[in-house]
């Protein structure tokens, strides 16, 4: 059974940059099977999809983000990893990790647990 | 993008009822070579992930009850709970996969009655 766990700090100060990690077990994230998402969850609102990376170092983003950020994945740890620059206020939510289908459909099957990022001086 | 509106944004049903949750997407998520909906449903409980409940639009991801059923294509779809336990109190949302970026709806909160 694919567990996914995310881990990273929980408060960044503004105009820094949030660094998060997903931790795989269970599944590999070389697979040619899945997709690695990150998706967040400002407190009180919906899910918003950031992106996503395949085994190759593929990636696909949402543009409609407004800081830059960057997915990359260590083969070697079986992890991957979020990149968030020049953080606001904005980008405080519940971040998480979960596996996304390629094969089948990009729907999100395994997550993680979360964890909440909260960007303040 | 792609927007997906849900109504209505909460739900009180009574126990043993159904309850019926709508998902509408702005544009066709219907992928006509295949004939395949590119939609999703989620449930998440308070302090958890989402757990994903159906795919394909109508799909039931393994281990989930058969209460839980998904319907619709094109644009307009709906996830039905046929009786209500306490246990499927929780936020359900949907997804559209059909094109990046993924986008969810804002989420129905389903409460009893």
């Amino acid at each position: 059974q694919v567990q996914l766990r995310e881990s990273g700090p929980g408060l960044v100060k503004p105009s820094e940059t949030l660094s998060l990690t997903c931790t795989v077990s269970g599944d590999s994230v070389s697979s040619t099977s899945y997709y690695w998402s990150w998706i967040r969850q400002p407190p009180g609102k919906g899910l918003e999809w950031i992106g996503n990376i395949y085994y190759s170092g593929s990636t696909n983003y949402n543009p409609s983000l407004k800081s830059p950020v960057t997915i990359s994945v260590d083969a070697s740890k079986n992890q991957f990893s979020l990149t968030v620059h020049s953080v606001t206020a904005a980008d405080t939510a519940v971040y998480y990790c979960a596996r996304d289908g390629h094969t089948y459909g990009h729907w999100f099957d395994s997550w993680g647990q979360g964890t909440l990022v909260t960007v303040s001086s | 993008d792609i927007v997906m509106t849900q109504s209505p944004d909460s739900l009180a049903v009574s126990l043993g009822e159904r309850a019926t949750i709508n998902c509408k997407s702005s544009q066709s998520v219907l992928y006509s070579s295949n004939n395949k909906n590119y939609l999703a449903w989620y449930q998440q409980k308070p302090g958890q992930p989402p757990k994903l409940l159906i795919y394909w639009a109508s799909t039931r991801e393994s281990g989930v009850p058969d209460r839980f059923s998904g319907s619709g294509s094109g644009t307009d779809f709906t996830l039905t709970i046929s009786s209500l336990q306490a246990e499927d109190v929780a936020v359900y949302s949907c997804q559209q996969y059909y094109n990046t970026p993924y986008t969810f709806g804002q989420g129905t909160k389903l409460e009893i009655k």
